[in-house]
């Protein structure tokens, strides 16, 4: 079993629609969980920072995580062109020198 | 405040030669990690760096990779006797916290290996 498992199928959503993306992991230790948005050809830009269970809210952008069901969540509304992009999960454990990354989700919004 | 840089943005090799790359963290950061991306996969951990120690080099492969990060100067990833499977997206990524994991990245560079 992987530690970090995304769904890399890519999304298609018109503009304005909500988008939902979500990563399981399998490492219960794990308390920092982060989504990164990278644009085709750039470096990973963090999104969303979060520590422990529940949701944070940063304009559009809402990320919720679950440590019971090691489940964590993005959610993007009313969404943008601009929001095109491939959005990865990443999360780790205190001290750890590593994030565990998942593969990636590829979002296009269609105007 | 400038991000993390990161320079070549683009490098081509042919197989057998040496790949440098090299990064200079955030302004105030001293803690440098290294991450591969290949095609179609997530960012893979390399190797973690403080001022003149290398703190955890369990994702490095155990051969032709070395990196370094001076007392003065910028982080050093070194790819010796580059192979074509070396081809892929290099990311150095700095952090005010790496005990909570907050890691800022800097846009990459690209290695071709021909």
């Amino acid at each position: 079993q992987k530690e970090v498992e995304q769904d890399p199928g890519p999304l298609s959503v018109p503009e304005g629609a909500i988008v939902s993306l979500n990563c399981t992991y399998s490492n219960s230790a794990f308390q920092y969980f982060m989504w990164y948005r990278q644009y085709s050809r750039k470096g990973p830009e963090l999104l969303m920072y979060t520590y422990s269970s529940g949701n944070k809210e940063d304009g559009r952008f809402t990320a919720q995580v679950d440590k019971s069901s090691k489940y964590i969540s993005l959610f993007i509304r009313d969404s943008q062109p601009s929001d095109s992009a491939t959005y990865l999960c990443a999360m780790t454990s205190y001290g750890n020198n590593r994030l565990a990354f998942g593969k990636g989700n590829q979002v296009v919004v269609i105007p | 405040n400038a991000g993390v840089m990161q320079n070549p943005r683009h490098l081509v090799r042919r197989r057998g030669q040496e790949a440098r790359l090299r990064c200079s963290p955030m302004k105030g950061h001293s803690h440098v990690y290294w991450y591969r991306q290949l095609p179609e996969e997530g960012l893979k951990f390399m190797v973690y760096l403080q001022k003149e120690n290398i703190i955890d080099e369990s994702g490095m492969p155990k051969e032709r990779f070395s990196a370094e990060f001076p007392k003065e100067g910028p982080s050093i990833l070194r790819i010796q006797q580059v192979v074509r499977g070396d081809s892929a997206a290099y990311f150095c990524a700095s952090s005010p916290r790496p005990e909570a994991g907050e890691l800022f990245f800097g846009e990459g560079s690209r290695l071709t290996v021909l």
